[in-house]
């Protein structure tokens, strides 16, 4: 069964660096991409960005371009998203998403989602 | 970027009864190479992620009840709940994954009437 599992809540000051991990389990993690999406408080789903694992292509939402990093660790089935210098308008919970591919024919919704971290950013 | 406009912004709906929510794609959405549309609908419970119940515009996800379909094509599309039951309160939202950066919709919260 597929599974994402995401690191826990955490709460940080202005200008500090954090970064987050989702752990895939359950399915080849390199073969199929992870997108991050953010949910500010009260609001929607805002679409950041996406990776493949297998060979690390990145997809950024202009909106997300240079505020935040993707990375991922194929051999520990774990994609990060990191900040350098939080700001408090990054508050907000964020959930990784597995965008399925078969047979090399990826689509780009998510079937999959973790249950979200979040993020506090206040000084 | 493609911009996705749901309508209404909310809906309050009688349990048994249809439920109806409206999105529809700034650019045309359908790839016509595999006459596939690349949207896809959500349902969001409060407190917990986003669950898929729809992709390529129609095709329901495993699981999900056969009371929720989805319709359209180009750039106008509908989710249908035939039969309001008290655990589809939630908030909905289409997503287009056609061209990056891929879009979500503002969403439509659905309450019981």
């Amino acid at each position: 069964e597929v599974h994402l599992v995401q690191s826990g809540a955490v709460v940080k000051k202005p200008g500090e660096s954090l970064k987050i991990s989702c752990e895939g389990s359950g399915y080849k993690f390199s073969s199929n991409w992870i997108g991050w999406v953010r949910q500010m408080p009260g609001k929607g789903l805002e679409w950041m960005g996406i990776i493949y694992p297998g060979d690390s292509d990145i997809r950024y939402s202009p909106s997300f371009q240079g505020q935040v990093t993707f990375s991922a660790d194929k051999s520990i089935s774990t994609a990060y998203l990191q900040w350098s210098s939080l700001k408090s308008s990054d508050t907000a919970v964020y959930y990784c998403a597995r965008s399925p591919c078969s047979g090399g024919i990826c689509s780009g919704n998510f079937d999959f989602w973790g249950q979200g971290t979040r993020v506090t950013v206040s000084s | 970027d493609i911009v996705m406009t749901q309508s209404p912004d909310s809906l309050a709906v009688s349990l048994g009864e249809r439920a109806t929510i409206n999105c529809k794609s700034s650019q045309n959405i359908l790839y016509t190479s595999n006459n596939k549309n690349y949207l896809a609908w959500y349902q969001q419970k409060p407190g917990q992620p986003p669950k898929v119940l729809i992709y390529w515009a129609s095709t329901r996800e495993s699981g999900v009840p056969d009371r929720f379909s989805g319709s359209g094509s180009g750039t106008d599309f509908t989710l249908t709940i035939s039969s309001l039951q008290a655990e589809d309160l939630a908030v909905y939202y289409c997503h287009q994954y056609f061209n990056t950066p891929y879009t979500f919709g503002q969403g439509t919260k659905l309450e019981i009437k």
